[in-house]
């Protein structure tokens, strides 16, 4: 039990669908991540929250919208997204931003058709 | 460009003997690094982890080496138990960075029984 959690474990979705992912922390930390990894390649880090404020967006296509209603709580919105973002999506956390150690949710796996 | 490379995309080890997976680094700014291992199905958890100003760290079956004057860290698994078989990601972190965790793509360690 990593303490993080990530619903939907898969998605399927339309270049013209409205989807959400959501990631839910039971470590009492104020850190939390989001990172795309696609085949082959190193996880990219896409935004930083902490204490619920955006600290970090890697210049993420506006298509990827994060939702931090509190530090327990993490939501990636998806509109009109591209084949190519089809990846898998992980949550992560850590005490604070920075911190040497973060620990990581399941993911989502995204198919984008 | 990739500033923290694993090279080798797979490696197979016989079980009992040892495991080293490797990693090497552009940036002289990074002062930690760390391993996670992945095991499919699941997000990635944190194995190990040395400061810049050691050059090993040992814990248990798990030794990382340090070489800042090569750029290049390595992981030591002995002996290798088919249960180490997983996904490995090295990570690299520096104050320029805002302390972000830099991943390498992974190397695939399969250990045979």
């Amino acid at each position: 039990e990593t303490g993080v959690t990530q619903t939907p474990r898969h998605l399927v979705m339309g270049m013209t669908n409205k989807k959400s992912l959501k990631c839910e922390q039971h470590l009492g930390h104020n850190a939390m991540y989001w990172y795309k990894q696609s085949a082959k390649k190193p996880l990219e880090l896409m935004f930083v929250y902490n204490f619920k404020e955006q600290t970090e967006n890697n210049s993420v296509p506006s298509r990827f919208s994060p939702e931090c209603p509190n530090s327990s709580h993490l939501f990636l919105h998806l509109h009109t997204l591209q084949p190519e973002d089809s990846a898998l999506y992980l949550c992560a956390s850590s005490p604070i931003r920075g911190a040497d150690t973060q620990y990581f949710g399941p993911g989502t796996r995204l198919t984008v058709l | 460009d990739q500033q923290v490379k694993q090279n080798s995309p797979s490696l197979s080890v016989q079980e009992g003997r040892i495991s080293i997976l490797n990693c090497d680094y552009t940036n002289s700014m990074f002062d930690y690094f760390l391993w996670y291992k992945k095991y499919p199905a699941e997000g990635p958890t944190f194995l190990i982890s040395i400061s810049s100003i050691k050059d090993k760290n040992e814990d248990g079956r798990f030794t990382v080496f340090l070489n800042k004057s090569a750029k290049h860290l390595s992981l030591h698994i002995v002996p290798s138990q088919p249960g180490d078989s997983a996904v490995y990601f090295c990570a690299a972190r520096g104050m320029e960075y805002g302390n972000k965790l830099v991943f390498g793509a992974g190397t695939i360690l399969r250990v045979k029984s």
